[in-house]
């Protein structure tokens, strides 16, 4: 059973550009999460999705920042007209339904923005 | 609102030495608890969690942690470090609006 994967897991954009980092869940999940992590620092959240509909997009900074999860395909994260300050580690992590026993959120192994 | 705190930045330990990781949390109600470790480059792997029941738990690679409601605790120990349990470790709290510490980094002194 793979992993939650997330591709690519380096970026390079020049300021101004578009990033878009993807993330496929794992198997049977459908709830997925987006945080950011900059360096020498803890993850924050940014925003919690299932299949076509954002639960909670209280983390997300309220420009230029936009996360779908569409009904097929993987979740993206698109980061609009990229600054410097855009530059860090972007995980997604998914689960099984939240409040059981069993949750727990499992991580991709992320994507690293560098804005130039 | 949720919040998590792991008061130690940096922790060297020696190798075969114990181990205590301080996570003190708030939150509303009662939490779900979690420890993650982070290697370098690397995403987040669980390596226990807490959500009701007996207050010590036991993790993978030989971690365990007890939550303390009365202090607000979730302290992380390991009874003998490995040289490869060098990484970063977080606290978390919460359920799908996880709220992490800003990490622990573990040396480990040969």
């Amino acid at each position: 059973n793979a992993g939650v994967m997330q591709n690519p897991r380096h970026l390079v954009r020049r300021r101004g550009q578009e990033a878009r980092l993807r993330c496929s869940p794992m198997k049977g999940h459908s709830h997925v999460y987006w945080y950011r992590q900059l360096p020498e620092e803890g993850l924050k959240f940014m925003v919690y999705l299932q299949k076509e509909n954002i639960i909670d997009e209280s983390g997300m900074p309220k420009e230029r920042f936009s996360a779908e999860f569409p009904k097929e395909g993987p979740s993206i994260l698109r980061i609009q007209q990229v600054v410097r300050g855009d530059s860090a580690a972007y995980f997604c992590a998914s689960s099984q339904t939240p409040g059981q026993s069993t949750y727990e959120q499992y991580f991709g192994p992320g994507t690293r923005l560098t804005v130039t | 609102a949720q919040s998590v705190t792991q008061p130690d930045i940096h922790i060297t330990v020696s190798e075969g030495a114990s181990l205590e990781l301080r996570c003190n949390y708030s939150y509303g109600a009662t939490p779900y608890l979690f420890w993650y470790v982070q290697s370098p480059g690397q995403g987040l792997q669980l390596l226990l969690k807490y959500f009701s029941g007996d207050t010590l738990v036991q993790g993978i690679k030989g971690f365990e942690a007890e939550f303390k409601r009365s202090q607000s605790s979730f302290n992380l120990r390991k009874p003998s470090v490995h040289w490869s349990d060098a990484a970063e470790y977080f606290c978390a709290v919460g359920g799908v609006d996880m709220r992490f510490g800003a990490g622990t980094r573990l040396t480990v002194k040969p």
